[in-house]
């Protein structure tokens, strides 16, 4: 089965440390993107890569970093610069940036 | 700034025909999504396009500056959070603040 895979579905982490939130897709995408979502607030982009070995901020980079080092694999890393990092994270792939993007099923993320 | 803006909530009775509106301030416009969104689960793109198009029960309006998704005979389990997303000249989509889509017996 093709698709995006987001693991854990649910990840708890104490303040102050850093998280690594992981995000594969075998649809062989050029593209892959992180998004965040609150109550209210719509899905907001974090990262993006169009290539491997390149990424670009979103509208809300700070506290986050990522890495593009194969092209199935887009890992977020929340760090403990990110001051309200609780939310849910969804992570999306597309043929390339002109292309319609597939989403994965999530992870929530609850820092405490 | 690229902005997309949409309702926070819609109502309606079950077997209606729903609209969903969306305008935006994207530069250079010239594409639409609307993605359907159950809490937990993964976005699921419904329909897309610079033109009208339908997929199945949905129906999708475009103009320069706003579309409409239509639900036709909607039903209690359509009630989830409708996303509209437009794309212009930066590629990347912008979402709007997603639409809960509320549905009456």
């Amino acid at each position: 089965d093709g698709g995006i895979t987001q693991s854990p579905k649910y990840l708890f982490r104490k303040e102050g440390q850093n998280v690594t939130l992981s995000c594969e897709q075998n649809l062989n995408h050029d593209a892959m993107y992180w998004y965040r979502q609150d109550p209210g607030q719509g899905l907001r982009l974090i990262y993006y890569s169009q290539i491997v070995n390149d990424f670009q901020k979103g509208d809300i980079a700070e506290g986050y970093s990522v890495s593009r080092e194969k092209k199935e694999s887009f890992p977020l890393t929340v760090t403990s610069a990110q001051k309200n990092p609780t939310a849910f994270y969804l992570c999306a792939s597309s043929m390339t940036e002109i292309h319609e993007q597939y989403f994965g099923p999530g992870t929530r993320l609850t820092v405490t | 700034k690229d902005q997309v803006f949409q309702p926070s909530t819609v109502a309606s009775s079950e077997g209606a025909v729903v609209e969903i509106f969306c305008n935006h301030s994207v530069s250079n416009a010239y594409n639409f999504f609307w993605y359907l969104h159950f809490p937990g689960c993964a976005p699921r793109l419904l329909v897309k396009g610079s033109k009208p198009s339908q997929q199945g029960r949905y129906n999708m309006t475009y103009e320069r500056f706003s579309s409409s998704l239509l639900i036709l005979q909607v039903r209690e389990a359509d009630a989830a959070v409708y996303y509209c997303a437009c794309q212009g000249g930066s590629y990347i989509p912008t979402f709007g603040r997603g639409t809960s889509l509320i549905v009456h017996p």
